[in-house]
């Protein structure tokens, strides 16, 4: 299996921009969770879908963000507009019941 | 709501010592507990997981936890690092239908 895969690995873009961020989970996996690593806040949980449906999005930043689950093999992270404090690295993840396998991240530069 | 601490943020030891990363965590039901590791640039690897049994679980790479219901706590120990072992380390809680709630990091140090 070729694990969890994000894309972009890199973004940059500059402030106000929209920026949409992918993944694609590992087959079978029925739940899946983006999460924001930075040095100040550590790992952030964001948004939590099991089925494809959101559970817990209560990490969630504010209005600017919002995710999309629409299959099984398919999520998307969208930051519209964004802001230089958005500068992170993002994570998705999957798990097909407790443990999570992470995909490599997108590095989000916000200028 | 769950809640990891991992006490110490960074952790020097020199090659072939024993380490051991703390870590506690809060909850008010039956929970489930992780030790990540992340190398520069890379995502997060399990290293290993308490899901229910024995309470001394044993990983990959050497590295071994204890469960401590009492103590609340799940602390990482490894008998010997290597200079490979040098990373930051997570500690995460999930209960039954949530997702994982991770711990700030512990940054591990080997020199020889």
């Amino acid at each position: 299996d070729a694990g969890v895969i994000q894309s972009p690995r890199h973004e940059v873009t500059e402030m106000g921009q929209e920026v949409t961020l992918r993944c694609k989970p590992i087959s079978g996996h029925n739940s899946l969770f983006w999460y924001r690593q930075t040095m100040m806040r550590g790992l952030e949980l964001l948004i939590y879908f099991n089925n494809n449906v959101p559970i817990d999005d209560s990490g969630m930043p504010e209005d600017r963000f919002s995710a999309k689950m629409p299959n099984a093999s398919f999520s998307t992270l969208k930051i519209q507009p964004s802001e230089p404090r958005d500068s992170a690295v993002y994570f998705c993840a999957s798990s097909p019941d407790r443990e999570a396998f992470f995909g490599q991240g997108t590095r989000l530069t916000v200028v | 709501a769950q809640s990891v601490t991992q006490l110490d943020s960074q952790v020097p030891v020199f090659e072939e010592a024993p380490v051991e990363l703390r870590c506690n965590y809060s909850s008010s039901v039956s929970v489930y507990l992780f030790w990540y590791v992340q190398y520069p640039n890379q995502g997060l690897q399990l290293l290993l997981k308490y899901l229910s049994g024995s309470t001394l679980v044993k990983g990959i790479n050497g590295f071994e936890a204890e469960f401590n219901k009492s103590q609340t706590s799940f602390h990482l120990r490894k008998p010997s690092v290597h200079i490979s072992d040098t990373a930051e380390y997570f500690c995460a809680v999930s209960e039954w239908g949530t997702a994982l709630i991770f711990g700030k990091g512990t940054t591990l140090s080997v020199s020889s």
